[in-house]
């Protein structure tokens, strides 16, 4: 994970809440990832940005939001439109050159009560 | 939507043998393939990428790609107890990822 940081690491949330989970990074990549993890699951991608002002939605945005006011933060709201958020989120970065692979933070553990 | 798919295992083996792991994708576009290995409760780290038909050997590890078959595998020589995780096949498409929901392998002592 190095040179990425997410926090918190654990998260609870009551239900009707926003949350807002914090991704950050000092690798200089210009792409940024967000993805959810369910338990047995592979990586689901939530939304993804390439460049400072800009981002698409992946598969699974409903209820999701994000911004990318600076390269190095990419931050992801859990709204309360998201039906069930409790899931192991991860960030990613991306240099982008021709086969260069993604690297991840640590997560962030979602819990809705 | 462009498919990755794996056996979830669990994959048991003893330690000291060969460990398998295989994967299967849709687009046979494809052009760039990476394994990635997960503890329980952690992020996923690369172990190994591979870009071409053929083997590529890392110490213990070593990818197989064919393309023509679109399949990709890992093999885990002299498999350890530490190896025990759930490897997850990834595609990579443009600056998009895609991944399979991976195999849990356990190695027994």
């Amino acid at each position: 994970d190095g040179g990425i940081t997410q926090s918190p690491k654990y998260l609870f949330r009551k239900e009707g809440q926003n949350v807002t989970l914090s991704c950050e990074q000092n690798l200089n990549h210009d792409a940024m990832y967000w993805y959810r993890q369910d338990p047995g699951q592979g990586l689901r991608l939530i939304y993804y940005s390439q460049i400072v002002n800009d981002f698409q939605k992946g598969d699974i945005a409903e209820g999701y939001s994000v911004s990318r006011e600076k390269k190095e933060s990419f931050p992801l709201t859990v709204t309360s439109a998201q039906k069930n958020p409790t899931a192991f989120y991860l960030c990613a970065t991306l240099r982008g050159n021709p086969g260069d692979t993604q690297y991840f933070g640590p997560g962030t553990r979602l819990t809705v009560l | 939507q462009k498919e990755v798919e794996q056996n979830s295992g669990p994959l048991s083996v003893p330690e000291g043998a060969i460990a398998s792991l295989n994967c299967t994708y849709s687009d046979r576009g494809s052009q760039s393939f990476f394994w990635y290995r997960q503890y329980s409760g952690k992020s996923p780290e690369l172990i190994m990428s591979i870009y071409s038909n053929g083997d590529k050997e890392d110490g213990r590890f070593t990818a197989q790609l064919n393309k023509a078959s679109q399949y990709v595998s890992l093999l885990i020589r002299d498999s350890q107890p530490s190896d025990s995780a759930t490897y997850l096949c990834a595609v990579r498409d443009f600056n998009k990822f895609y991944f399979g929901s991976g195999t849990k392998l356990n190695v027994k002592p």
